[in-house]
């Protein structure tokens, strides 16, 4: 298997621009999860969904983000308008949506916004 | 609730003497606990993992983690560290949800 495959590695972007960020899960896997990883804040779950579901958002910063899942083989986290405050890295994970079933991350995209 | 609190933000040791990465877990019930390894520039993978099975894991690359529910603790241990053990590390606990909590992390730096 691929393993979870994120694009682009690296964006960057302007401030005010419209930042999209892609996933493919592992096959099979039926639970998904964004992730921001900063310095100053460490991990933080943004959200994930079961069966393309959303099941909490409550991570989500704030109305420009959002989050979609169209399919069991695709995800997007669209940021609109972007900020300087959104740089980070951004992992996309899969996981069986079994409890304990261990994540598997995707290899994150860098997202810069200046 | 529950929390994860990684006692040492970073960690430096010599190649080929043991590591210990220390991890503290609160927890209202029987905790399933985690260690997963992040190098630069990647994603993280699974290390080990404890779900009340055996008290001591057996995970990847040589590294094991006894769990040690008179001292909530899951610590990290490796007898003899390689070059390559360079990285980041997360202790995780999963809370009743099944969503996993993450600590804030341990660097391992290993010298020549």
């Amino acid at each position: 298997d691929a393993g979870v495959i994120q694009s682009p590695r690296h964006e960057v972007t302007e401030m005010g621009q419209e930042v999209t960020l892609r996933c493919k899960p592992i096959s099979g896997h039926n639970s998904l999860f964004w992730y921001r990883q900063t310095m100053m804040r460490g991990l933080e779950l943004l959200i994930y969904f079961n069966n393309n579901v959303p099941i909490d958002d409550s991570g989500m910063p704030e109305d420009r983000f959002s989050a979609k899942m169209p399919n069991a083989s695709f995800s997007t986290l669209k940021i609109q308008p972007s900020e300087p405050r959104d740089s980070a890295v951004y992992f996309c994970a899969s996981s069986f949506n079994r409890r304990n079933s261990p994540l598997h991350f995707g290899n994150g995209t860098r997202l810069t916004v200046t | 609730a529950q929390s994860v609190t990684q006692l040492d933000s970073h960690v430096s040791v010599s190649e080929g003497t043991p590591v210990l990465l220390r991890c503290n877990y609160s927890s209202s019930y029987s905790p399933s606990l985690f260690w997963y390894v992040q190098h630069p520039n990647k994603g993280l993978q699974l290390l080990l993992k404890y779900t009340s099975a055996a008290t001591l894991v057996k995970g990847i690359n040589g590294f094991e983690a006894e769990f040690k529910k008179s001292e909530t603790s899951f610590h990290l241990t490796k007898p003899s560290a390689h070059m390559s053990d360079a990285a980041e590390y997360f202790c995780v606990v999963s809370d009743d949800t099944g969503k996993l909590i993450f600590g804030q992390g341990t660097t391992l730096q290993v010298k020549p």
